[in-house]
């Protein structure tokens, strides 16, 4: 299964409302999850099946979709919230491939 | 707190072999299934290796299959990499990474054992002569 993120590159500033989109290329139900990574650092777990938001994570970030589409929306952009977006299948028949990251900089 | 640390990381040449470790503290190690994820340098992330918290399930993406071995040793609360016949796109940064889900049997609930909820910080492979 893969997975193609869009854009690759964002150009936000803060405040701003912000949405990646994520998109299978077979279903995968709703067996998907986002992380958010910082130069140097490791991945931060974010969402879980599709739309769960893990515990601590603030709740300006959601998930959304199924199937083949989904999405992840920055309600409003903090500068903590620069950084690079990678989703995750988790799904049975072809598990655990990303997506190829969307970078959020700023504007 | 849980806590995942990676070592045995460092500059191997072509066709070269290491090990690399991770070492878990803060839950119950033996209930969860764990990974690697590895980091080309200006890439993105690559699934590498999984195993089922007994041991008894091993995945392996395509390119690193017959080549890496994954194990675990859950009496000392750790697990492994075996690396071998090492190529120049190899070199990247190795997290070990912890399931989010316990599930019993990790090949009928892999999906309810999730993403991967804790990290380790990542240990440089670097193979060239």
């Amino acid at each position: 299964i893969q997975m193609t993120q869009s854009p690759s590159t964002l150009s936000a500033s803060v405040g701003d409302r912000v949405t990646i989109t994520c998109r299978a290329s077979q279903s995968i139900s709703t067996w998907l999850a986002w992380y958010q990574q910082k130069p140097g650092k490791a991945p931060k777990f974010l969402i879980f099946k599709a739309s769960s938001l893990v515990s601590g994570v603030p709740s300006r970030f959601s998930g959304s979709g199924s199937g083949t589409e989904f999405s992840l929306t920055i309600s409003s952009l903090q500068p903590d919230d620069f950084a690079t977006y990678y989703c995750q299948q988790y799904s049975s028949s072809s598990p655990w491939t990303f997506g190829q990251g969307t970078k959020v900089e700023i504007k | 707190e849980m806590h995942l640390l990676e070592s045995g990381g460092g500059l191997i040449q072509p066709g070269g072999s290491v090990r690399l470790s991770c070492a878990v503290s803060g839950f119950t190690f033996g209930d969860y299934a764990m990974t690697w994820v590895r980091q080309a340098p200006g890439k993105g992330l690559e699934w590498v290796s999984v195993i089922s918290g007994t041991g008894a399930y091993i995945y392996y993406a395509d390119s690193v299959k017959g080549r890496f071995i994954i194990s675990r040793e859950n009496s000392r609360n750790t697990f492994f990499l075996q690396m071998n016949s090492l190529r120049a796109d190899d070199t990247a940064v190795y997290y070990c990474a912890k399931f989010a889900f316990s599930v019993r049997d990790l090949r009928q609930y892999l999906e309810e054992a999730g993403g991967f909820d804790i990290w380790g910080q990542g240990t440089m492979v670097t193979v060239s002569s």
